[in-house]
């Protein structure tokens, strides 16, 4: 069965900090795909990021990078410079596909992030 | 582009009464189709999912209901409320190119 786990429940940070949230999953697929979501107070879930398990290139998105590593299955976000909008839940997930073609996501328990200003 | 479509976006209902929340998909066709639940504070637990019209299939036995009368629609149901029904109710939609998944904007439930 896949897990994801978010270790960090919630961390606080002063704004103009670096800050890494954590994401480490199981899986016994070879080939999966991994998301991180955004969810802000308003609640919807945004999209972030996609990464399929042949692709370990890191990733940087202006102030977001990931780092993915099979070696450790982890997928960790860091968010350079934090700003008060970065402030929300952050959801790190696993995809699966399953017979029906449908995709099977386990999502972690998220991180809630608080920007201080 | 596409969009999804939730609504309502609140919801205030008795213990005993009945549930009816809608999603709608535009922009694509034959979408697969997901609802989910957050309960407060917590992760996102999949309640029901469908690959295409009147194909529903089932995560979690429970209270609830789902069904996909049309392309783009997916509607979430209960005959009667239970005070453990109370959460925020996101639905969301893949595509076949790709496998992340999209979301609405949610409905929160409060049973009372």
């Amino acid at each position: 069965a896949q897990k994801v786990t978010q270790a960090q429940t919630e961390i606080s940070v002063v704004e103009k900090e670096d800050v890494t949230l954590d994401c480490v999953y199981e899986t016994r697929d070879t080939t999966y795909y991994l998301f991180w979501y955004k969810q802000p107070p308003s609640g919807e879930l945004v999209f972030l990021i996609r990464r399929n398990s042949f692709d370990e290139q890191n990733e940087i998105s202006g102030r977001y990078s990931w780092n993915f590593q099979k070696s450790t299955s982890s997928f960790n976000f860091t968010i350079t410079a934090s700003q008060v909008v970065d402030s929300a839940v952050y959801f790190c997930a696993l995809s699966e596909e399953m017979l029906g073609g449908y995709q099977k996501v386990t999502f972690g328990t998220g991180t809630k992030l608080q920007v201080i200003p | 582009s596409q969009t999804i479509h939730q609504w309502p976006a609140t919801l205030v209902q008795p213990v005993g009464s009945p549930l009816s929340l809608e999603c709608t998909v535009e922009g694509t066709s034959n979408p697969n189709l997901y609802w989910y639940r957050q309960a407060a504070g917590r992760g996102l637990q999949l309640l029901f999912y469908s690959v295409g019209i009147g194909q529903i299939s089932s995560e979690v036995p429970q209270n609830l209901s789902a069904s996909r009368p049309q392309d783009r629609q997916f509607i979430l149901s209960s005959k009667k409320l239970l005070l453990s029904d109370s959460g925020f109710y996101l639905c969301a939609w893949t595509g076949h190119y790709y496998n992340e998944q999209f979301f609405g904007p949610g409905t929160r439930l409060t049973v009372l």
